[in-house]
């Protein structure tokens, strides 16, 4: 069975600096996603950044990037230039490339000092 | 506006009593998803529902039922069996192709049972 696993429960990071948060899976699928979820104070889940499997290059998406070793399992996020807006909870997700169910971690909570 | 919307934000109830949760979607996906989240903890899958009248169960199904009438709505009936419902329950959908595999959130609904 899948698994996901943040070793994180929580981070802090100046603002303006940068913070990698972990992530690690278990699968024996050569074919999925993975996924970066960020829940803010107001409870809305909002994707962060996606990944596919198959594709080696790193995603990015603005100020976040992601470090994913196939490999080793292991899929980290980066934000750079953080601001107080990051502050939120972090969930790392792995999903098969179907609608089937996606499995989340337990979450990384991100607390961002002024 | 495409989206997902559930109601009410808040919800109370006295114990024995079922409560149904509303979850409505207007981007035409095929999946839909319940989550239950429980303070500092990741997301559990409760039901999810690939295709219109099917429906699977999760991982925490026991205590809770769903129907899957129409590809619109997918609503959740929390029911006296369920030993501990209060909680935050989130709904989700996802497109059912292998292009994808990313779920948008609705905003949530809190559940208090007393």
């Amino acid at each position: 069975a899948q698994t996901v696993t943040q070793s994180q429960p929580e981070m802090s990071v100046q603002e303006a600096e940068t913070v990698t948060l972990s992530c690690t899976y278990d699968t024996s699928e050569s074919d999925y996603y993975l996924f970066w979820y960020k829940q803010p104070p107001s409870r809305q889940m909002i994707l962060v950044i996606r990944q596919e499997a198959y594709k080696q290059q790193n995603a990015t998406e603005n100020r976040f990037s992601v470090n994913f070793q196939k490999a080793a399992k292991s899929f980290s996020l980066k934000i750079s230039d953080s601001q107080l807006g990051d502050a939120a909870m972090y969930f790392c997700a792995y999903g098969k490339t179907s609608y089937d169910k996606v499995i989340f971690g337990p979450g990384t909570s991100l607390s961002v000092i002024p | 506006d495409g989206g997902i919307t559930q109601s009410p934000k808040y919800l109370f109830r006295k114990e024995g009593q079922n409560v149904t949760l509303s979850c409505e979607q207007n981007l035409n996906h095929d999946a839909m998803y319940w989550y239950r989240q429980d303070p500092g903890q990741g997301l559990r899958l409760i039901y999810y529902s690939q295709i219109v009248n099917d429906f699977q169960k999760g991982d925490i199904a026991e205590g809770y039922s769903v129907s899957r009438e129409k590809k619109e709505s997918f609503p959740l009936t929390v029911t006296s069996a369920q030993k501990n419902p209060t909680a935050f329950y989130l709904c989700a959908s996802s497109i059912a192709d292998r292009t994808s595999g990313e779920q948008y959130f609705g905003p949530g609904t809190r559940l208090t049972v007393t």
